[in-house]
């Protein structure tokens, strides 16, 4: 069982419009959690990270959230841009030194159109 | 500044060919790790290097699989007698200090494309 679940999988949404990703998360002891976004093709990239006594962090137009008491964390996109179409991943990194410390979630598919 | 930095890009092979991916991190990064991802999923760790040291190798899905990095640099994931199940992208990330998972930012190459016929 995935220790990582995003949802939706999936979302299509109108340029200018808002929208939220979800994560929930399973992984225990934890360190912090990240949010990613990989473009079609691309590596991953960073866009914030939150150790488990941070509610949220901003990145320009991109929020982060986390509530680890519930072990549930956001990503709100404000405003969205075509420059938005990308997968989002949630990772989650375990509180330990080691290699295997990252889990991924599936990531959710963004699509924003005009 | 360069980034993390992954050859080929593509590789088509046939099954039971063997094969090499190269990556070269971002100069003076400490931490290297590889990853799998599969079409529609998240990235799963295969393996993790301190400087020359393999450290973790727990990912790594079978002994066909073997990675190294001779010289603390650059690192090579070499897949011996392909299978279809091979069939994924290798994702490379380094970041600078020795404890990549705590609080660092890890940088992602953009990944091989492996495709096993």
């Amino acid at each position: 069982k995935n220790q990582v679940e995003q949802s939706p999988q999936s979302l299509i949404i109108l340029e200018g419009k808002n929208c939220t990703l979800q994560c929930n998360y399973t992984v225990s002891p934890f360190s912090n959690l990240r949010w990613y976004k990989q473009d079609t093709g691309r590596g991953p990239v960073s866009l914030t990270i939150m150790t488990f006594s941070e509610n949220t962090k901003s990145n320009g137009r991109y929020t982060a959230t986390l509530d680890a008491d519930t072990k549930q964390s956001s990503l709100h996109i404000t405003a969205s841009q075509l420059s938005d179409s990308a997968s989002y991943i949630c990772v989650v990194t375990l509180f330990y030194n080691a290699g295997n410390m990252l889990t991924f979630g599936g990531g959710t598919r963004l699509m924003v159109k005009p | 500044g360069a980034g993390v930095s992954q050859s080929p890009r593509y590789k088509v092979a046939k099954r039971g060919q063997d094969v090499a991916l190269r990556c070269d991190p971002i100069s003076g990064h400490v931490s290297l790790f590889w990853y799998q991802q599969a079409l529609g999923q998240g990235p799963e760790f295969l393996t993790y290097f301190q400087n020359e040291a393999q450290l973790d190798k727990s990912g790594l899905p079978s002994d066909r699989f073997f990675a190294e990095r001779p010289e603390g640099s650059v690192s090579t994931l070499k897949i011996q007698r392909t299978q279809q199940e091979d069939s994924a992208v290798y994702l490379c990330a380094s970041s600078l200090g020795r404890g990549g998972g705590r609080g660092e930012t890890q940088y992602f190459g953009p990944g091989t494309r492996l495709l096993v016929l």
